[in-house]
């Protein structure tokens, strides 16, 4: 069983929706990320959080630690925003992850 | 160049060839991960370096892969004698040991394909 689960796997919304995927875990962890991957396998790094919320944009993530659970959400969804959002959390080593499976989202116009 | 680079991008190879990886971290960053991953799965982790040494080996990391990172700058990652099921993205990420937050950079990964 995967320390880290994803929901949903995939995600379609039509452009200007509030999108929202979550993630929950089942280890101690020092820190989560959510991260993106558009095709071709690049990733990016959108948030670093241990705690709270932080937004950036149109995207917020939140954390809560005692429920172990953490959310990303999209506001005004775009379809340049089309791409697999990954969480992942760290337990020892700030760059040793677990990562989720992903979720695939699709925004349509 | 301000990013982490991997070369190649893609590689095709036949079961029971040598295939060699390198990637190239930002340049003041001192811990360099690999991971891979295959289709529809999140990234597992490999292995991790700081500066030169190799610090931990994930149990996925059979005795045919091999890592280095010779004066803790690019590293490699080579796997002898592949077999189908290494087909994957092997995805290298870098960062800046801070004694605190470090944001991990990735690199767009070399996709390999055994046949």
């Amino acid at each position: 069983k995967n320390e880290v689960e994803q929901s949903p796997q995939n995600l379609t919304a039509q452009e200007g929706e509030f999108i929202t995927i979550n993630c929950s875990y089942s280890v101690g962890i020092s820190a989560l990320h959510w991260l993106q991957q558009h095709p071709g396998g690049g990733i990016v790094s959108l948030f670093m959080l241990s705690s709270g919320k932080k937004k950036h944009g149109r995207l917020i993530a939140t954390i809560n630690i005692q429920e172990k659970h953490s959310s990303l959400h999209i506001t005004a969804s775009h379809p340049r925003d089309s791409a697999v959002y990954i969480c992942a959390v760290a337990t020892d080593s700030w760059g040793k992850l677990q990562f989720g499976a992903g979720t695939q989202v699709v925004v349509t116009p | 160049d301000t990013g982490v680079s991997q070369d190649p991008r893609h590689k095709i190879t036949k079961r029971g060839q040598n295939v060699t990886f390198r990637c190239d971290p930002i340049s003041e960053h001192n811990r360099l991960y690999w991971y891979r991953q295959t289709l529809g799965q999140g990234p597992e982790f490999l292995t991790y370096f700081q500066n030169e040494a190799q610090l931990e080996k994930s149990r996925l990391l059979s005795d045919r892969f091999s890592a280095e990172r010779p004066k803790g700058s690019f590293s490699t990652l080579e796997i002898q004698r592949t077999e189908q099921g290494d087909s994957a993205m092997y995805l290298c990420a870098s960062s800046k040991e801070t004694g605190g937050w470090e944001k991990l950079f990735f690199g767009s990964g070399t996709q390999l394909s055994v046949l």
